[in-house]
């Protein structure tokens, strides 16, 4: 049972476009939700993390929404380059030792963007 | 700084047999986790050390096993394979004192005949 659900599975954007990648999970314990970035051939690549107590959180061109109350959170990339053309994963896990889920982070399906010139 | 370093990069296993595959995370980081990742199940959680203690682990079968060294050096096992645990396994490293930034290797590609 997956326990953070993305989508979508896959989308195109053209070069400065903004791409969108949302995710929904149900484990009320989760507060820590981070974003990784993976091209082929290497492992995932943190990009950007979000904490529940801020709604948003932005760094460079890539922006983080967060909504606790539907327990959605939100990737989105602005002006979007080819070079962003990769899987996207977000995932969710408690922040604090001592819980059941601590130190394994719940990842979401994943989203493959392809970003064209 | 070096990065996390898994070892092998690519191994081909038949049915039954068994592999250990290996991880050195970065330096100063106590916390070794390990995922699989397949296109069929995505990245599942297999298990997490710290300082050589099993702290946490996912629903795999017992075949699949871990261990930490003094070093913070990390081996996973998996006997009598199967030809569903073709996967890429990773290994992640963090400092471990939270759930923070995992630094994820490259990955040990294992394919089963």
């Amino acid at each position: 049972q997956q326990q953070v659900k993305q989508s979508p599975q896959s989308l195109i954007v053209q070069k400065g476009g903004i791409s969108i990648i949302n995710c929904a999970y149900e484990n009320t314990a989760f507060d820590y939700f981070p974003w990784y970035q993976q091209f082929p051939g290497k492992g995932p690549a943190l990009l950007i993390a979000i904490r529940p107590d801020v709604s948003e959180k932005k760094e460079g061109r890539f922006t983080i929404s967060f909504n606790k109350s539907a327990k959605q959170f939100s990737l989105h990339i602005m002006d979007s380059q080819p070079g962003d053309s990769a899987t996207y994963f977000c995932a969710a896990s408690p922040l604090e030792l001592l819980t059941d889920s601590w130190g394994k982070l719940q990842f979401g399906a994943g989203t493959q963007v392809v970003v064209t010139p | 700084k070096a990065g996390v370093t898994q070892t092998p990069r690519y191994l081909i296993k038949t049915r039954g047999q068994q592999v250990t595959l290996s991880c050195s995370p970065i330096s100063g980081h106590r916390s070794v986790s390990w995922y699989q990742q397949t296109p069929g199940q995505g990245l599942q959680f297999l298990f997490e050390y710290f300082s050589e203690t099993q702290r946490n682990k996912g629903n795999f079968p017992g075949r699949f096993s871990g261990r930490q060294f003094s070093n913070s050096r990390s081996e996973m096992n998996v006997s009598t394979l199967e030809l569903g645990d073709s996967a890429l396994y990773l290994c992640a490293s963090s400092l471990g004192e939270s759930t923070g930034e995992l630094f994820f290797g490259e990955g040990s590609r294992l394919t089963v005949l």
